[in-house]
């Protein structure tokens, strides 16, 4: 089974400083790897997706990812943050269990953007 | 964009009695549905996975006879917890697999507090 693993599980950082979420997962078959965002009390809105192609994935609020298939990595990053990036990110990867597929999750990362 | 529409956004319910928590994909078909759990500062844990017209999959651990899931059409799923106990307080995630290939589209959460 797949496992998901989030190195960090709390990062503060200061407004417009870069930042990068870590991310590694377990299986060296082939994957499609995601990354989500959640803000407080609310459901899990995508961020960005590796499906296959380009190995560097981009969101439309400055966000990316790189998949990196040696290291079995998937890490966030953004060059400057916004106060408003301040919220959970979870990585996940899809896995085939069953005949069906489904999503796992690492244990997520909690950014802070401070002033 | 695809809408995954999860109701009631919080619920608040006596111990014994039961809970009923839909979640609908509003613009696109979903067969296959999934249910998570997710305790604070924790990452989501999967429940089951339902597929349209079939008995939902339970993950190993979860009492099916308390999580009753049914997904009677290809835009609704309803997740009841039955004879609900303080230890069921959670805040509890629908996702649909859906619009896109290899897409999940989450709904807004609920957030079920039994006193």
């Amino acid at each position: 089974a797949q496992s998901v693993t989030q190195l960090d599980s709390q990062v503060p950082v200061f407004e417009e400083a870069p930042v990068e979420l870590r991310c590694n997962y377990s299986s060296s078959v082939s994957v499609y790897l995601f990354w989500y965002v959640q803000y407080p009390n609310q459901g899990l809105q995508l961020l960005l997706k590796y499906l296959s192609g380009s190995t560097l994935v981009e969101s439309i609020n400055g966000f990316e990812a790189e998949f990196n298939k040696s290291q079995t990595s998937f890490h966030l990053r953004k060059p400057s943050v916004h106060i408003s990036d301040t919220a959970e990110y979870f990585c996940a990867v899809s896995e085939l269990q069953g005949g069906s597929e489904k999503l796992v999750f690492g244990k997520g990362t909690k950014l802070t953007v401070n002033p | 964009g695809a809408v995954v529409s999860q109701h009631p956004s919080w619920v608040i319910c006596k111990s014994g009695t039961s809970v009923k928590i839909e979640c609908r994909s509003l613009d696109f078909q979903a067969t296959t549905m999934f249910w998570y759990r997710q305790f604070p500062k924790q990452s989501l844990m999967l429940m089951a996975t339902s597929n349209e017209g079939s008995k939902a999959t339970y993950e190993q651990g979860v009492e099916k006879d308390k999580f009753l899931i049914n997904h009677a059409s290809l835009t609704l799923s309803t997740l009841t917890v039955t004879s609900a106990h303080p230890e069921d307080s959670s805040f509890y995630i629908c996702s649909a697999s859906g619009p896109y290939n290899y897409g999940y589209t989450f709904g807004s959460g609920t957030r079920l507090t039994v006193v």
